[in-house]
């Protein structure tokens, strides 16, 4: 079984500030997925990441595959009462395994 | 945008009783992948479909549920005699040659 580790399960921050949340495995995954999600509602895909060392940003998020494919951060700049969410990373190994997320709460 | 639907949004079912969550994929996606979230919990993977076959399966994916395409474009998820614990929220996920997985908006599957 591949297990995704996700830290901190939880993060409160300020408007403004900057933050990194993490997802770590033993496993070495083919692509890995950051998702958002709403309660009540489905993931929303943010990013998939391929190669190893690969950054992708998508405006203040900046996410990053581990060299090795078994880890990837989320890097969000100036954060925004808007990104309050669950971020979700999912490994891609012929099946999807989910982290258990971390939930982030940024207040204004 | 094309995007995944799901029916029922929202399904109260006895205990023992049989159930189909439906799911109308974004065409041209090739694989197909059905996904529960336990209140609370994480999302866990149940089944992946391609070709009109199973090509993955979980431990929770047992013999009270199955799969099909029935009429090439909608996509089920059936569990035969369905139990407390299988109350959660189903979602069906789509797969293109981008590698992005689109999810649906789910199903809320109460067991009673």
């Amino acid at each position: 079984t591949q297990l995704l580790e996700q830290s901190p399960q939880f993060l409160s921050i300020q408007e403004g500030e900057n933050l990194t949340v993490y997802c770590n495995s033993s496993s070495v995954f083919s692509s890995l997925q950051w998702y958002r999600q709403e309660p009540g509602e489905g993931p929303v895909l943010l990013v998939t990441v391929v190669t190893g060392g690969e950054v992708k940003k998508l405006k203040r998020l900046t996410f990053q595959f581990g060299d090795a494919r078994k880890d990837s951060s989320l890097h969000i700049t100036a954060a925004q009462p808007g990104d309050t969410g669950l971020y979700l990373c999912a490994g891609d190994n012929n099946d999807m395994r989910f982290g258990a997320g971390t939930r982030l709460t940024v207040k204004p | 945008e094309p995007e995944v639907t799901q029916t029922p949004s929202h399904q109260v079912t006895q205990m023992g009783q049989e159930v189909i969550l439906r799911c109308v994929p974004i065409s041209n996606h090739l694989y197909f992948y059905w996904y529960r979230q336990i209140l609370g919990q994480k999302v866990e993977f149940l089944v992946s479909f391609y070709n009109n076959e199973i090509s993955e399966k979980s431990e929770i994916f047992d013999d009270q549920f199955s799969v099909e395409r029935p009429d090439g474009s909608n996509f089920t998820l059936k569990i035969r005699s369905t139990k407390l614990e299988d109350s959660a929220m189903y979602f069906c996920a789509n797969w293109g040659q981008g590698n992005e997985q689109y999810f649906g908006p789910g199903t809320r599957l109460t067991v009673t």
